[in-house]
């Protein structure tokens, strides 16, 4: 399964944009890029998928260039109840395998 | 519909003692996975299943065993816990495993092992 990279922290204020961009060099042609959310004491909840150019929900958007090989995904306005962890993974193939690498945690300060 | 369901929410094991972590879904998904989360780590797999009958490794299974005799049910066994695996373990399903389908977490089970 291809490695995903993301930067560990991040810190941002209430009401600002938040980018968490994620590496995947080694992305393979089925493989779609999903990020997760977790919060402390729970376990990940799903936010958005995609497989290229931009997906946009009610929660976040995902930007993935045309060579596939990093994704971003963009937090419009984070309150504070955005403090979490975020995964990015890929997804691919007919196997139940879902390897979560460290993940980044979102601090938003007041 | 409930979603994921892990039982029990809390427990506190001895070395040695073996015990069985409950995991149930109803929302009919051929795939169930358990994961557990050291303090200040992200998931590590440790064993899934693409449907009933069918169990595979993931990568961490030592210490582990996990069968699959119904759609909805994965249980997760400790044979004779140890304090490595005293950790928060999750359980997660989902419908299918190509690429697009999304996994469903259940609020996990935290173990102590003394």
């Amino acid at each position: 399964l291809a490695k995903t990279t993301q930067p560990v922290s991040m810190d941002s204020y209430e009401g600002q944009e938040v980018n968490i961009t994620c590496s995947h060099n080694n992305i393979a042609t089925n493989d779609y890029i999903t990020w997760y959310q977790q919060f402390p004491s729970q376990g990940p909840r799903f936010i958005i998928q995609g497989y290229k150019t931009k997906v946009t929900n009610e929660v976040a958007s995902l930007f993935i260039p045309a060579d596939r090989k990093s994704s971003t995904l963009s937090l419009p306005r984070v309150s504070l109840s955005d403090t979490a962890v975020y995964y990015c993974l890929l997804r691919g193939g007919n196997t139940g395998k879902l390897i979560f690498g460290q993940g980044t945690t979102l601090q938003v300060k007041p | 519909n409930a979603g994921v369901t892990q039982t029990p929410k809390f427990q506190v094991l001895k070395t040695g003692q073996s015990m069985t972590l409950q995991c149930a879904q109803d929302m009919n998904h051929e795939y169930m996975s358990w994961y557990r989360q050291d303090p200040g780590m992200g998931l590590r797999l440790i064993h899934y299943s693409v449907g009933a009958g069918i169990t595979d490794q993931g990568e961490v299974p030592n210490g582990y065993n996990v069968s699959r005799s119904t759609t909805e049910d994965f249980p997760l066994r400790l044979l004779s816990a140890a304090p490595s695996q005293t950790s928060v373990y999750f359980c997660a399903s989902s419908y299918g495993t190509g690429g697009r389908e999304t996994q469903y977490f259940g609020p996990g089970t935290r173990l102590l092992v003394l």
